[in-house]
């Protein structure tokens, strides 16, 4: 089983829709996880952390299981801004300086 | 508020040229990282420096060398370029301990292609 796995997509979806990713991870020990927002040719920034209940914010709520091992993203009334590449982040092992990168989930939201 | 900040932003070597990636972060970050970005791949962990004076080979380090200069620099060095080294480089840092240990804040990219 990969580290970390992610649905590659895409997910087209019309404006407006609700849509939800999840990302599976191998290691039970890891502790805080993370999703970041990549637009086409640019760096990787942060959307949200994920703790152990959950987070919302706005539009956006990611969710953790830990007994199934995944992390999810629900993103509700897409905007045809949200259209991106969505990563997955898990840290390797107990410490917290090896985090690994899901390859990502591509969304495209059309009206 | 520059926050992380890589040169060159594009590069073109061919096989067997050496070249070094600067990146510099005026967060006053403990922690930074190297990784490398192709199709399909993800991102992967070259090398990481968990605080100023250590580095720790990632996933993929063969075929490069880090020096973490100081707080705020910390470049990669290809010795000698190969055709599987093209691709599109990240550097990011974090505060590594405290609220918010791991969170990332990534440079620009440098897009490197090997001939």
């Amino acid at each position: 089983r990969k580290e970390v796995e992610q649905d590659p997509g895409p997910f087209n979806v019309p404006e407006g829709a609700t849509v939800a990713f999840n990302c599976t991870y191998s290691n039970s020990a890891s502790q805080s996880f993370f999703w970041y927002r990549q637009d086409c040719r640019k760096e990787p920034k942060l959307l949200m952390s994920v703790y152990s209940s959950g987070n919302e914010d706005g539009r956006f709520t990611a969710q953790l299981n830990r007994a199934s091992q995944y992390i999810s993203l629900l993103i509700r009334d897409s905007k045809l801004s949200d259209s991106a590449t969505y990563l997955c982040v898990v840290p390797l092992g107990g410490g917290g300086n090896k985090l690994t990168f899901g390859t990502g989930t591509q969304l495209k939201v059309e009206l | 508020n520059a926050g992380v900040t890589q040169t060159p932003k594009f590069q073109v070597l061919k096989t067997g040229q050496s070249m070094t990636l600067q990146c510099a972060q005026d967060m006053n970050h403990n922690s930074m990282y190297w990784y490398r970005q192709d199709p399909g791949m993800g991102l992967r962990l070259i090398y990481y420096s968990a605080s100023e004076g250590t580095t720790d080979k990632g996933e993929v380090p063969n075929g490069y060398n880090v020096s973490r200069l100081n707080k705020r620099e910390f470049s990669l060095r290809l010795e000698s370029a190969a055709p599987s080294q093209t691709s599109v480089y990240f550097c990011a840092s974090s505060r590594g301990e405290g609220g918010g240990a791991n969170v990332l804040t990534f440079g620009a990219g440098s897009r490197l292609t090997v001939l």
